[in-house]
């Protein structure tokens, strides 16, 4: 079984300054791990994702991410955060592997952008 | 192309009565699940199927909810009697798993308040 631990359940930051969303995960077999974000009054939707290869995984809006292996982290970062990211932010972990695998979810953060 | 759809957008019902909600997966996606989001709980998976089949319902709190899947494009939620517990948004996500990684495709939710 796997899990995820979003340790900040909520991140103020300056617009334009740069932020660091934290993820850890834990699991006893090799994962792919994903980041979606959710606007106001909206569904979760896809950031970015890393299954292979490079660790540092870019995605849209000009937010990356590292995979590092020995931390078990999969940090979300942007340098210049603008208003519209104001959103919650969600770190997931399945197995690795083709086919279904269970998606488990972290509890969220949500990053507040101020003007 | 559509990404998945929800109806309704938002419910108002009284506690004791019926509630349906409704969804329509991504064409093609042969996974589709259940989700609930609450402040005090987060996110949380209720029931899923595959290729229409109910494959693990134990999130589904308790007998007052069902879920359906009569074909590819079409699922519903139902909760009979509503208690102003299950006041939440409820999602509907469809995926279609491959070496790509499980990405799940959310819905807009389906803002549901029992008074």
């Amino acid at each position: 079984a796997q899990s995820v631990t979003q340790l900040d359940s909520q991140v103020p930051v300056f617009e334009e300054a740069p932020v660091e969303l934290r993820c850890n995960y834990s699991s006893s077999v090799s994962v792919y791990l994903f980041w979606y974000v959710q606007y106001p009054n909206q569904g979760l939707q896809l950031l970015l994702k890393y299954l292979s290869g490079s660790t540092l995984v870019k995605g849209i809006n000009g937010f990356e991410a590292e995979f590092n292996k020995s931390q078990t982290s999969f940090h979300l970062r942007k340098p210049s955060v603008h208003i519209s990211d104001t959103a919650e932010y969600f770190c997931a972990v399945t197995p690795g592997g083709g086919g279904y695998q269970k998606v488990t979810f972290g509890t969220g953060t949500k990053l507040q952008v101020i003007p | 192309d559509a990404g998945v759809i929800q109806s309704p957008r938002h419910e108002v019902t009284e506690m004791g009565q019926e509630v349906t909600l409704r969804c329509k997966p991504i064409s093609g996606h042969d996974y589709l699940f259940w989700y609930r989001q609450t402040m005090m709980r987060g996110l949380e998976l209720l029931i899923y199927f595959n290729n229409n089949v109910p494959i693990d319902d134990s999130g589904m709190p308790e007998d007052r909810f069902s879920a359906k899947m009569p074909n590819a494009s079409f699922s519903t939620l139902k909760i009979q009697p509503s208690e102003p517990r299950d006041s939440a948004v409820y999602f509907c996500a469809s995926s279609l798993p491959g070496a790509g990684g499980n990405t799940i495709y959310f819905g807009e939710g389906s803002w549901l308040t029992v008074v």
